[in-house]
């Protein structure tokens, strides 16, 4: 079992949905949970972190953690063309000291939001 | 300034060739990465340099080397690639290994012929 699992989509909604991105994830000491958005050819963008379980809205974005379940969500509300990218997950535990940094990416949704 | 520079944006290489691809950053970020990412995969991380210290070495093979010459500048240092080397190679920095916000470059697309 792949320690992060993200379903690759792709996924295609109208613009003006609500679109639901979700990962799951197998390893309990995970603590930081991260979403990248990633526009084809470039670098990914930090759009969002959480720690541990709970709920962070930003704007039309919001992440939820529920770590009882291992599982994450990202919401995007009113959704726009300008959000068709990779959206992908990553996570981490408890930083313990040099050279124990350690980012586990999900393999990424492709999102297409149609005009 | 929130941005993390990374030259040449495009490079094809032959199998015999030794080149470099170059980062940047002035956000005063102590912690520098490099990530490998091939298309349709998540990125893979490199190396880690922590105040300028090889932190964490992902058992890469010896033909790529990175380098930090100062807390600003990464280098990865390119020698007798493999065609399966190409990817997309992005650099990241973070404020120190702990801190969880890293920006990351638009990365150098390097094609191995």
């Amino acid at each position: 079992q792949k320690e992060v699992e993200q379903d690759p989509g792709p996924l295609s909604v109208p613009e003006g949905a609500i679109v639901s991105l979700n990962c799951t994830y197998s390893n309990s000491a995970f603590q930081y949970f991260m979403w990248y958005r990633q526009y084809s050819r470039k670098g990914p963008e930090l759009l969002m972190y959480t720690y541990s379980s709970g709920n962070k809205e930003d704007g039309r974005f919001t992440a939820q953690v529920d770590k009882s379940s291992k599982y994450i969500s990202l919401f995007i509300r009113d959704s726009q063309p300008s959000d068709s990218a990779t959206y992908l997950c990553a996570m981490r535990d408890l930083y313990s000291g040099a050279g124990s940094y350690q980012l586990t990416f999900g393999k990424g949704t492709k999102l297409s939001v149609i005009p | 300034d929130t941005e993390v520079t990374q030259t040449p944006k495009h490079l094809v290489m032959g199998m015999t060739n030794k080149k470099s691809l170059k980062c940047e950053q002035h956000m005063g970020h102590r912690a520098m990465y490099w990530y490998k990412q091939k298309a349709k995969k998540p990125p893979e991380l490199m190396f880690v340099y922590s105040y300028e210290k090889l932190s964490i070495n992902e058992s890469v093979p010896s033909r790529f080397s990175p380098e930090c010459p100062n807390s600003s500048l990464l280098n990865l240092h390119l020698h007798a690639l493999q065609p399966e080397d190409s990817a997309l190679y992005l650099c990241a920095s973070s404020q120190d290994e702990a801190r969880n916000e890293a920006f990351f470059g638009q990365g150098t697309r390097l094609t191995v012929v």
